[in-house]
């Protein structure tokens, strides 16, 4: 069984521009959640995404944005990069709820210059 | 709602001693509670569960951690420590029967020393 799949593994972008991340779930996972990480903050929730419907969401700024797919796939999306941004973004799927076992795929380094 | 305190943002251990990382958790409701671990350029891969059962959860790698409600705990430990276990370690917390998202702790770096 493949795991989450996470597209791009690195990205650098410049300031002001903006960015799209992609997630493959576990073939059956429903859920996929997104987490930032960054030395100072550790791993912040952004947001989760069920049956195509955003079912969570963290406390991050609206330029911050995400959707999901009939077939579970994910897609996050970043407008008018700030050099905060830079981080690891994680995605997790899990098969229905949060309450389960979390998945997660190996990130994508965005680096924002 | 749920949070997550993790004592200590790094822990050194010799190898072959005790590993104690501490894990202390807040929630209005039943948690499950959970121990991730990442190594370097990796995700987060999962070491063990709380889910109700068992108060004291077995996980991979030789690993276990005990939920003590009366303290809010929930302590990951090793007997003994390899030199492989040098990760960062991740509690997180989710509330049990809510469609909730998972909290995490802001983790905790394992070094061992030889």
């Amino acid at each position: 069984k493949a795991g989450v799949t996470q597209t791009p593994r690195y990205l650098i972008k410049t300031r002001g521009q903006q960015v799209t991340l992609s997630c493959s779930p576990i073939s059956g996972h429903r859920s996929v959640s997104w987490y930032q990480q960054t030395p100072g903050q550790g791993l912040q929730f952004l947001f989760e995404y069920f049956s195509e419907t955003q079912r969570n969401k963290g406390n991050f700024p609206g330029r911050f944005s995400g959707r999901q797919f009939s077939n579970s796939r994910s897609e996050m999306n970043v407008s008018t990069l700030e050099l905060g941004d830079s981080a690891l973004y994680l995605c997790a799927s899990s098969l229905a709820t949060q309450n389960g076992e979390a998945f997660f795929g190996q990130g994508t380094r965005l680096t924002v210059v | 709602a749920q949070s997550v305190t993790q004592l200590g943002s790094h822990v050194s251990v010799s190898e072959g001693a005790l590993v104690l990382l501490r894990c202390n958790y807040s929630s209005s409701v039943p948690p499950y509670l959970f121990w991730y671990v990442q190594y370097p350029n990796q995700g987060l891969q999962l070491l063990l569960k709380y889910t109700s059962a068992a108060t004291l959860v077995k996980g991979i790698n030789g690993f276990e951690a005990e939920f003590k409600k009366s303290e809010t705990s929930f302590h990951l430990t090793k007997p003994s420590a390899h030199m492989s276990d040098a990760a960062e370690y991740f509690c997180a917390v989710s509330e049990m029967n809510r469609d909730d998202k998972i909290i995490f702790g802001k983790g905790t770096r394992l070094h061992i020393l030889p």
